[in-house]
């Protein structure tokens, strides 16, 4: 079956912007957290959504957010954009009945 | 709180050796633990995982043991191979898709 897709792979915004990425859970998954990974913090989650309320978040400050939608895709987004948000950012999704979960690929962002 | 503590790399071993990345970690509760592989330019991909005391997980001749006695779920492989150069994560969960990280081993195997 399809995995996870996450798009952009790839998005180059200037600071001040927002920006919003997208994932696309494997079929059946309800549950989709975010992650930040970056070389100095390595990864750090952000939230988690099952069927479309927050369950968890993590200590990022109110620029970010997300939501999720009733076929289980996630957006988040990411607003007034400082250099230091220059990451790659990973979504992971789930059953929400156990802790399996599988990655996608990766939005690779860079904040000029 | 929870937490999982890395062996700092990066580790450069030769093809055929033996692989040995350590973890430990803190944790509320009963976490299930994993092992998740990055390979350059891609996302997680689960390698192994253990959801109680004295499970082995095992995949692709990596192995893990989950040590409560310990708190460690270190990574083992007898043999390694030019195609496991990555990095490779420790992870536990204690509920849902939340996930603690280590800050990831890199792994370069040479021929």
């Amino acid at each position: 079956k399809a995995g996870v897709t996450q798009t952009p792979r790839y998005l180059i915004k200037t600071r001040g912007q927002q920006v919003t990425l997208s994932c696309s859970p494997i079929s059946g998954h309800r549950s989709v957290s975010w992650y930040q990974q970056t070389p100095g913090q390595g990864l750090q989650f952000l939230f988690e959504y099952f069927s479309e309320t927050q369950r968890n978040k993590g200590n990022f400050p109110g620029r970010f957010s997300g939501r999720q939608f009733s076929n289980s895709r996630s957006e988040m987004n990411v607003s007034t954009l400082e250099l230091g948000d220059s990451a790659l950012y990973l979504c992971a999704t789930g059953t929400g009945r156990d802790t399996e979960a599988f990655f996608g690929q990766g939005t690779r962002l860079t904040v000029v | 709180g929870n937490s999982v503590t890395q062996m700092e790399g990066p580790v450069t071993l030769s093809e055929e050796a033996f692989l040995t990345i350590n973890c430990t970690y803190t944790a509320t509760g009963y976490p299930s633990l994993f092992w998740y592989v990055q390979y350059p330019g891609e996302g997680l991909q689960l390698l192994l995982k253990a959801t109680k005391a004295d499970d082995k997980g095992s995949n692709k001749g990596f192995e893990a043991t989950y040590r409560k006695e310990t708190t460690s779920f270190h990574l083992e492989k007898g043999s390694v191979q030019v195609s496991d150069s990555a990095v490779y994560f420790c992870a536990l969960s204690n509920t849902g898709n939340q996930f603690y990280f280590g800050t990831g081993t890199s792994l370069t195997v040479i021929p």
